[in-house]
């Protein structure tokens, strides 16, 4: 059964700083891991997609990197702000067809 | 990106009625479609993945009787809560994918669901 972890389960940060989120899944058996920001009461919103043959993707200050073999990815916030307060959630795309999600990093970046 | 309309957003019924939630996908097919439950200050719990034209798929512990989904069309999946108690009460999303889950996956804004 596939199980998807993220850590930290909780983030505090003044803005500025670069931040790591990491993701870990225990079945290597992928065809892409995604990233998405969640607000509070809301739905989600895609930020990166890595096709499980891809190493990283870049989007603005967003870079997500994946290990298929060990299982990881990572997702890189550079020069945080307020703005990027938000739950970030990682889900792989399990070769069942399935969806599924990390447990969440609620991320929150003081001015 | 594509875009998933889910509606309604907020809805309130009462103990015993039937709730259906609309997903549709407005600018691409959607083979495959998913549906998650997500209680508070948590991450999202899949119920059931469907695919055009075929029988859901539902987890473990999941109550196909209770949770009735639909997918009818490509652009259409929807989600009927049967006989709703307060326990159900909880925020419901869906997901469009298309080519079986291969691709990027597009969420709907959710459905905030109070069974009172």
């Amino acid at each position: 059964k596939q199980e998807v972890t993220q850590i930290p389960a909780a983030l505090s940060v003044p803005e500025g700083e670069n931040l790591v989120l990491n993701c870990s899944f225990t079945d290597s058996a992928i065809y892409n891991l995604q990233w998405f920001r969640q607000d509070p009461g809301k739905g989600l919103t895609s930020l990166l997609l890595i096709q499980s043959s891809q190493r990283e993707q870049t989007s603005g200050r967003l870079n997500a990197s994946l290990d298929k073999s060990s299982g990881r990815s990572t997702l890189y916030i550079a020069a945080s702000q307020p703005g990027d307060s938000a739950t970030y959630l990682c889900a792989v795309h399990h070769n069942t067809d399935k969806l599924i999600f990390g447990t969440g990093t609620r991320l929150q970046v003081f001015p | 990106g594509a875009v998933v309309s889910q509606h309604p957003s907020r809805v309130i019924c009462k103990s015993g009625t039937s709730v259906k939630i609309e997903c549709r996908s407005l600018d691409f097919q959607a083979t495959t479609m998913f549906w998650y439950r997500q209680f508070p200050k948590q991450s999202l719990m899949l119920m059931a993945t469907s695919n055009e034209g075929s029988k859901a798929t539902y987890e473990q512990g999941v109550e196909k009787d209770k949770f009735l989904i639909n997918h009818a069309s490509l652009t259409l999946s929807t989600l009927t809560v049967t006989s709703a108690h307060p326990e159900d009460s909880s925020f419901y999303i869906c997901s469009a994918t298309t080519h079986r889950g291969k691709t990027e996956a597009f969420f709907g804004q959710g459905t905030r669901l109070t069974v009172v």
